[in-house]
């Protein structure tokens, strides 16, 4: 069965920490690894990551991918109040499907 | 405009109505797809499909069907609903290229009581 697990399943910091998001994965036939942001509505696109190494930068969020331990993490630089969400971790099978872990619950603190 | 619609936006029933929420995209993706999430559980597959003529089930599609009327509407159907199908449901498109996300919808607050 394939698996996706976030930690923590949420995380209280204040404003201006660095927090770091974890998501760890256990598929047949992976393809991408995406992260999402959800506030009070749809997830919205954040990264897709397809190879080993390699990380993608968008101002304070980078993120990175191991293919080999098959995890990867997400971290946020600099923490604001906006910054409060839930963010998702989906892996993208073979088949296009997406299989979701339960999400990382962040609340940042002014 | 919004690519990915959704009506209603929120919706209170009874067990053993039939509910139907709708889903339009104007973005022109062949693939659509219908998801739920729960507290604690994520967002779980219902039904997808890849072009007009292909419907797939999901993880999760007991209890629910789904039609794909047109390239832009994907509609999903509670036959009979029960209060176990009170969730918040969301309506996705993707191209179906590789590198490419899925995009979704602003999502359906339903209430099954």
């Amino acid at each position: 069965e394939d698996k996706v697990v976030q930690s923590p399943l949420s995380l209280v910091v204040h404003e201006g920490d660095t927090v770091t998001l974890n998501c760890s994965y256990e598929v047949t036939n992976f393809r991408s690894l995406l992260w999402y942001k959800q506030e009070k509505k749809a997830p919205t696109f954040l990264f897709m990551l397809t190879s080993s190494g390699i990380e993608k930068k968008s101002g304070r969020l980078s993120s990175i991918l191991d293919k080999k331990e098959l995890f990867s993490i997400l971290n946020i630089t600099a923490t604001q109040t906006g910054d409060s969400a839930v963010y998702l971790c989906a892996v993208e099978l073979g088949n296009e499907k997406l299989t979701f872990g339960t999400g990382t619950r962040l609340t940042i603190i002014p | 405009d919004a690519d990915v619609t959704q009506t209603p936006r929120n919706r209170i029933t009874k067990t053993g109505k039939r509910i139907m929420l709708e889903c339009s995209q104007t973005k022109g993706h062949d693939r659509m797809y219908w998801y739920r999430q729960d507290p604690g559980l994520g967002l779980r597959l219902i039904y997808y499909s890849f072009d007009v003529k292909d419907i797939n089930k999901g993880e999760i599609s007991d209890g629910y069907s789904v039609s794909r009327q047109a390239q832009a509407k994907f509609s999903l159907s509670l036959e009979s609903a029960i209060p176990n199908q009170t969730a918040l449901y969301f309506c996705a498109t993707s191209p179906g290229s590789f590198q490419e996300t899925q995009y979704f919808g602003p999502g359906t607050r339903l209430l099954v009581l």
